[in-house]
């Protein structure tokens, strides 16, 4: 079936540096990808919609230059932290639908536990 | 916009009995899925079911069955035969288009041996 790669599992950094987090997709093509972040206990949270190609989509309330995100081929999106602060900590998770696979659901990465020092 | 209302926080089951899950959810479209998916403490998100909004039959997978009330937007999951392993958060979602899975706060489900 389907799988989406997410790497790294888990990162620490320290305060300011920035972190990169790749999702890929091994076995489909994504024309789109989601990224969402979980804090502990609570539901995941959509940051931002990207788009092989163009730019991403943001949720409000997210900032762009903080989150970038880069979706430069159809297996491929990476979402980079910058200037990370302990306040970014949390658990960050990537999913992509097939392309022209309409309504069928997505499938998830394994998430990425970022924990700012 | 779409929303998801899971009102039980919390829910715990004995091994081997039933239990429901309750979910609400509110949509402008007509043509949309509604899924279950559950998240294990290694907080991977695992599909465990869905429904088309088109079909009336309810959705069954193995020990996993949804009561779906079109009408009453309402899309419940019922663990039947509990096991250990079950143990886990759940979430509800809605979605329609090529937009993005919009989830419900989630229903932590304990199972007592």
């Amino acid at each position: 079936g389907a799988v989406v790669s997410q790497h790294p599992s888990r990162v620490i950094c320290k305060s300011g540096t920035s972190v990169k987090i790749e999702c890929r997709s091994l076995d489909f093509q994504a024309t789109t990808m989601f990224w969402y972040r979980q804090f502990p206990k609570q539901s995941l949270m959509l940051m931002a919609t990207s788009n092989e190609g163009s730019k991403a989509t943001y949720e409000q309330g997210v900032e762009k230059d903080k989150f970038l995100i880069n979706h430069a081929s159809l297996t491929l999106s990476t979402l980079t932290v910058t200037s990370a602060h302990p306040e970014d900590s949390s658990f960050y998770i990537c999913s992509a639908r097939e392309s022209g696979q309409g309504l069928l659901p997505l499938h998830f990465g394994n998430g990425t536990r970022l924990t700012v020092t | 916009a779409q929303t998801v209302t899971q009102s039980q926080p919390e829910m715990s089951v004995q091994e081997a009995e039933t239990v429901t899950l309750s979910c609400t959810y509110d949509t402008s479209e007509s043509d949309y899925y509604l899924f279950w998916y559950k998240q294990p403490p290694s907080r991977q998100m695992i599909l465990v079911i869905r429904q088309e909004a088109y079909k009336q039959q309810n959705a069954t997978e193995n020990r996993f069955s949804v009561n779906f009330q079109k009408a009453a937007k309402s899309f419940s999951l019922k663990i039947s035969d509990s096991q250990l392993g079950d143990a886990a958060m759940y979430f509800c979602a809605v979605n329609s288009g090529n937009t993005p899975l919009v989830f419900g706060k989630g229903t932590r489900l304990s199972v007592i041996a």
